[in-house]
């Protein structure tokens, strides 16, 4: 089946700091979403980006289908960006495979 | 508001006892799937329904049952046969097929055995 892998797998900034999280998955795909998780345990789509970029706010991110990875960007960070950011791929009609995400904390 | 309502927030779990955690949505959903994330780690599918009165086994299904009686409702039952139930709980719904539709989550339960 298909594979998700995300990097890097912690990371700790200093507020203010500009940071790249990526994600490789190891087949075509036709969807591709980006969460994050707070510290709550919440879940909240961040974007649905099968390919192209997209931005919104200090967050923007890259998807290039043919070269199978996406990129999340995140810039000016803010203590409340920490928490763990996933990404998702379906695999099939109704399922989504999630990375293993990558910890991210923003100290102030 | 529309969005995924779990319950409880917080639930302790006997041995030999099942437990049931509830799942409601009003934003007219066909899908919803229930997810355990274990402390560190990734989302792993347990259970799917595409529509009412029919569902599918996730990855880890074992211990776990569901039904889909309604479209807003998707009860996860913990059974006594799921050895390590210590989680949290993600119940989720999007419009349909997965290809071009986003996956909404509501705010998870904890579930631990006493």
């Amino acid at each position: 089946g298909i594979q998700v892998e995300q990097s890097p797998p912690d990371l700790i900034l200093q507020e203010g700091a500009n940071s790249t999280l990526r994600c490789n998955f190891s087949d075509s795909v036709n969807n591709l979403q980006w969460f994050h998780q707070n510290p709550w345990g919440q879940l909240i789509n961040l974007f649905y980006i099968p390919s192209g970029t997209k931005q919104n706010g200090r967050l923007s991110a890259t998807t290039v289908a043919t070269e199978r990875y996406s990129l999340l960007y995140i810039s000016s960070s803010q203590t409340t960006d920490s928490g763990v950011y996933f990404c998702a791929v379906p695999a099939g009609t109704y399922k989504y495979i999630f990375g293993t995400g990558t910890r991210l904390k923003v100290l102030a | 508001d529309g969005g995924i309502t779990q319950s409880p927030k917080y639930l302790f779990r006997k041995e030999g006892q099942n437990v049931t955690l509830s799942c409601e949505q009003n934003l007219n959903h066909d899908a919803m799937y229930w997810y355990r994330q274990d402390p560190g780690q990734g989302l792993r599918l347990i259970y799917y329904s595409q529509i009412v009165n029919d569902f599918q086994k996730g990855d880890i299904a074992e211990g776990y049952s569901v039904s889909r009686e309604k479209k807003e409702s998707f009860p996860l039952t913990v059974t006594s046969a799921q050895k390590n139930p210590t989680a949290f709980y993600l119940c989720a719904s999007n419009v349909g097929g997965i290809a071009k539709n986003i996956q909404y989550f509501g705010a998870g339960t904890r579930l631990s055995v006493l």
